[in-house]
């Protein structure tokens, strides 16, 4: 959806190296998420967040860190304790409310590799 | 936590015929159940939806249709394209305590042979 925005494209990590993937949104939705997926795999969740100064661990959290300061952007960091990252980010966004079953939109993906 | 397993993973069809892709959930909960479609290197589209309160939705080629009994639902593609190879992924959404989480099936290769 042209409403979210992921960069890089492609991003590359030393060794020991923390790197930030960038995820911004105009669609005015209150909910954001970060999922990981692997080749031939599924999509799983890293963190989300249903408002602004809020987050919450998904299923695979480890080596992994978000903040959520403004209500349009969602940054993820990969960290040197993630000793896996290679893999196709995918960032998404949906309205908030009080049942959270709302339809997810995502972005293009940033693909991670290790140099 | 909500577990979702998704059959086949890959299906391969001549253009003009049906495709029939089927998930089952875990938690009773459960009240989405979004389908999406991802193209090689893209980002997933989603297709069609389905609210627990409702049995069968159908938009032009693509129809859901749930079972909350059995805890399954099911995608059906007619009269499929080349252009519908893609990978598809379904989702359940618990609510509850697990507010706002989707969780998703594995994933079907399917492939449109023309």
């Amino acid at each position: 959806d042209g409403g979210i925005t992921q960069s890089p494209k492609y991003l590359f990590r030393k060794e020991g190296q923390n790197v930030t993937l960038s995820c911004e949104q105009n669609l005015n939705h209150d909910a954001m998420y970060w999922y990981r997926q692997d080749p031939g795999q599924g999509l799983r969740l890293i963190y989300y967040s249903q408002i602004v100064n809020d987050f919450q661990k998904g299923d695979i959290a480890e080596g992994y860190s978000v903040s959520r300061e403004k209500k349009e952007s969602f940054p993820l960091t990969v960290t040197s304790a993630q000793k896996n990252p290679t893999a196709f980010y995918l960032c998404a966004s949906s309205k908030g409310g009080n049942r959270g079953n709302q339809p997810q939109h995502f972005g293009d993906g940033t693909r991670l590799s290790i140099l | 936590g909500e577990n979702v397993e998704q059959h086949p993973s890959t299906l391969s069809v001549q253009e003009g015929d049906s495709a029939v892709i089927k998930c089952t959930y875990s938690d009773s909960a459960s009240n989405y159940f979004p389908w999406y479609k991802q193209e090689l290197g893209k980002r997933p589209q989603l297709i069609i939806d389905i609210r627990s309160n409702v049995g069968e939705k159908k938009d032009q080629r693509i129809a859901v249709t749930l079972n909350k009994t059995a805890k399954h639902f099911s995608l059906h593609i007619t009269e499929t394209q080349p252009e519908d190879s893609a990978v598809y992924f379904c989702a359940a959404h618990a609510g509850g305590t697990s507010y706002g989480k989707l969780t998703f099936g594995q994933g079907t290769i399917l492939t449109v042979h023309p």
